[in-house]
């Protein structure tokens, strides 16, 4: 596809209920980011790829976070025993690599009851 | 610790007019800084960047100025329509770096 695919729009969850959210990125794009994005604020930084490593993670919020790219293109975001807190958009961003414009899914707002 | 703020949370100007969107940065390593403009229930999409070697960067009806000694640059619309009514949110990093710190966004609204 021409832009960042998200997927689900829309996940609502139990309390204590896994989820994973998952993000495609431009295809060729070696960097891709996870953010979050609480309700007003702006997107909060999350975790890094480039290619399949994971070079930063050190936005995300507790060990219940993990994310995935395991062949350097579709990534995963896991969240274990998701709790109310949780509850945001959660953006997808990729770009060519280094100081690039990051082009940005349109998200996966979560919600936990 | 907020790195980068936008202290106005919500704008409105009159179709035609000048929209100014104002941000401040704390640190002053960012030497790369980007204007994001996000529709509802959409990504942010990409406007405008500016890198530290310039003061002023335009791109037709978007202009931003960056001023290095106060930390504070600013995204000038000309003229103001009402399809750039959004939320506006700029962005900082380092070069070297792939980190950017987003702004809590400022909510613009053009009336017609």
């Amino acid at each position: 596809g021409a832009g960042v695919s998200q997927s689900p729009r829309y996940k609502v969850a139990k309390r204590g209920q896994d989820v994973a959210l998952r993000c495609d990125p431009i295809s060729g794009h070696v960097s891709l980011f996870w953010y979050q994005q609480a309700l007003g604020q702006g997107p909060e930084f999350l975790t890094y790829f480039q290619n399949e490593a994971q070079l930063d993670k050190s936005g995300l919020p507790s060990d219940r976070f993990f994310a995935e790219r395991p062949e350097g293109s579709v990534s995963t975001l896991k969240i274990q025993r998701t709790q109310q807190e949780d509850s945001a958009v959660y953006l997808c961003a990729s770009s060519r690599g280094g100081l690039e414009k990051l082009f940005f899914g349109s998200g996966t707002q979560l919600s936990v009851l | 610790d907020q790195q980068v703020k936008q202290n106005s949370p919500s704008l409105s100007v009159q179709e035609g007019r000048i929209s100014i969107l104002n941000c401040d940065y704390t640190n002053s390593m960012f030497d790369y800084f980007l204007w994001y403009k996000k529709y509802p229930a959409e990504g942010p999409t990409f406007l405008i960047s500016i890198s530290s070697i310039k003061d002023k960067n335009e791109d037709g009806r978007f202009t931003v100025f960056l001023n290095k000694s106060a930390k504070h640059l600013s995204l000038h619309i000309v003229p103001s329509q009402p399809g750039d009514s959004a939320v506006y949110f700029c962005a900082a990093a380092t070069s070297g770096t792939y980190k950017y710190i987003f702004g809590t966004g400022t909510r613009l609204k053009v009336l017609a």
